[in-house]
């Protein structure tokens, strides 16, 4: 069964970065075919696909957050990480790591099956 | 960008079918995937590729998808299926993944 822990500080000061850490058990990253992923979800609202990453490094990101999104893989701690700069209090919210697995033959896209129990990070001074 | 539009809320008596529904411009063309998430949980997911049920959710979950709507269908509601639920889709017009606006299901 796999299993997906984030990590990370949840308080951010506005303008600074934002970096969380999932850690993942039960399976290995560097197995292929899966992707990655961070999805968010402001209080009281809807999820938001932040990203996500492929275990030899090849990433997409929700345009919306792209020049501010990195996300990164360590294959040999079992781990992915996201880096959210420029943060401000617009970017509060719980934060999930999930694994995503492709429908089918992988052109219809991907569905996300495993998901950790998500941190809050709140930005604040 | 795609937009995926749910009820804000559905409500259902014990025993009886709670039907969600999840607009999107053809979505028909699209998989549509469908998750639970309880107050204070991480999503669930209960239904991918349109209808199909990972293992350990109960056949009780079903979906359907066709035109501009695809629908999820509880039956035989329990007070446990108290929840949100959302939609998902991937666009390939925009390679991103969209989430539905949700709808809180309520058992009266």
């Amino acid at each position: 069964q796999v299993q997906l822990q984030e990590s990370g500080p949840g308080l951010v000061k506005p303008s600074q970065t934002l970096s969380l850490t999932c850690t993942v058990s039960g399976g290995s990253i560097s197995s292929g075919g899966y992707y990655w992923s961070w999805i968010r979800q402001h209080p009281g609202k809807g999820l938001e696909w932040i990203g996500y990453i492929y275990y030899s490094g090849s990433t997409y990101y929700n345009p919306s957050l792209k020049s501010r999104v990195t996300i990164s893989v360590d294959t040999s701690k079992n781990q992915f990480s996201l880096k959210l700069s420029s943060v401000t209090a617009a970017d509060t919210a719980v934060y999930y790591c999930a694994r995503a697995s492709c429908v089918r033959d992988c052109y219809s896209g991907y569905y996300f099956d495993y998901w950790g129990q998500g941190t809050l990070v709140t930005v604040s001074s | 960008s795609y937009v995926l539009t749910q009820p804000p809320s559905v409500s259902v008596a014990p025993g009886q079918t709670a039907r969600i529904t999840c607009g999107g411009n053809n979505i028909g063309s699209k998989s549509v995937h469908w998750y639970q998430q309880k107050p204070g949980q991480a999503p669930v997911l209960v239904v991918y590729d349109d209808s199909d049920r990972p293992s350990g959710i109960p056949e009780r979950f079903s979906g359907s998808n066709s035109g501009n709507t695809a629908t999820l269908t509880i039956s035989r509601v329990e007070a446990g299926d108290e929840a949100d639920y959302y939609c998902q889709v991937w666009d390939s017009s925009s390679d991103l993944y969209v989430f539905g606006t949700g709808t809180k299901v309520t058992v009266l």
